[in-house]
């Protein structure tokens, strides 16, 4: 079975400053991928990031970086200096897809709220 | 391009009454899933269409739901005899394949209110 479990549910943070996401994730499979969705006020889930479980490289994209431990079972987010608009619940999902199964399960979402 | 469309944006009905939502994927993508949001919830698969079939419908709550996709493009999710705890988001997404490095695109979701 799959499960994903963020932790914190609301997380309020200064403009400017950093903010990490944590996501732990349940599988059996050793092939799996990782994704992180952004769904602002609007509503719409927004793509971010598709990790495979046999990269393990960290990557950054602008203001975005993402840490992924297969050791401690951790596909981490983090923004660096958080703008307004980052203001979002941010959800990590896990998709077992070599059994054929290409559903999303998805945490529970970490609401980020930056105060300007 | 279009990305996933879904109408309506809202729907509010009485209990006991069938409604119909309806899911426009984004074009040439062959799979389409369905998923459920309740407040302060992340998105709870529904069904998953490869094409015309549904490759799995595991998510479905119960026989009250029931979801088509005829052509291979739109799809229509279906709720006959509705209840109060159906109230939700429904969302929808495409993705080209079905394959596992597939991504999913969402579509901005019909928010259902079961008074």
């Amino acid at each position: 079975a799959q499960k994903v479990t963020q932790a914190q549910t609301e997380i309020s943070v200064v403009e400017k400053e950093d903010v990490t996401l944590d996501c732990v994730y349940e599988t059996r499979d050793t092939t799996y991928y990782l994704f992180w969705y952004k769904q602002p006020p609007s509503g719409e889930l927004v793509f971010l990031i598709r990790r495979n479980s046999f990269d393990e490289q960290n990557e950054i994209s602008g203001r975005y970086s993402w840490n992924f431990q297969k050791s401690t079972s951790s596909f981490n987010f983090t923004i660096t200096a958080s703008q307004v608009v980052d203001s979002a619940v941010y959800f990590c999902a896990l998709s077992e897809a070599m059994r054929g199964n290409n559903r999303l399960a998805f945490g529970k979402g970490n609401q980020v709220v930056v105060i300007p | 391009g279009a990305g996933v469309s879904q109408t309506p944006s809202n729907k509010v009905t009485e209990k006991g009454k069938y409604v119909e939502l309806r899911c426009d994927p984004i074009s040439g993508h062959t799979a389409l899933y369905w998923y459920r949001q309740s407040l302060g919830q992340g998105p709870e698969f529904l069904i998953y269409f490869q094409g015309t079939g549904a490759a799995d419908d595991s998510g479905l709550p119960n026989d009250r739901f029931f979801a088509v996709r005829p052509e291979g493009s739109v799809s229509t999710l279906k709720i006959q005899r509705t209840e109060r705890g159906d109230s939700a988001v429904y969302l929808c997404a495409s993705s080209p394949t079905g394959q596992g490095t597939d991504t999913q695109y969402f579509g901005p979701g019909t928010r259902l209110t079961v008074l």
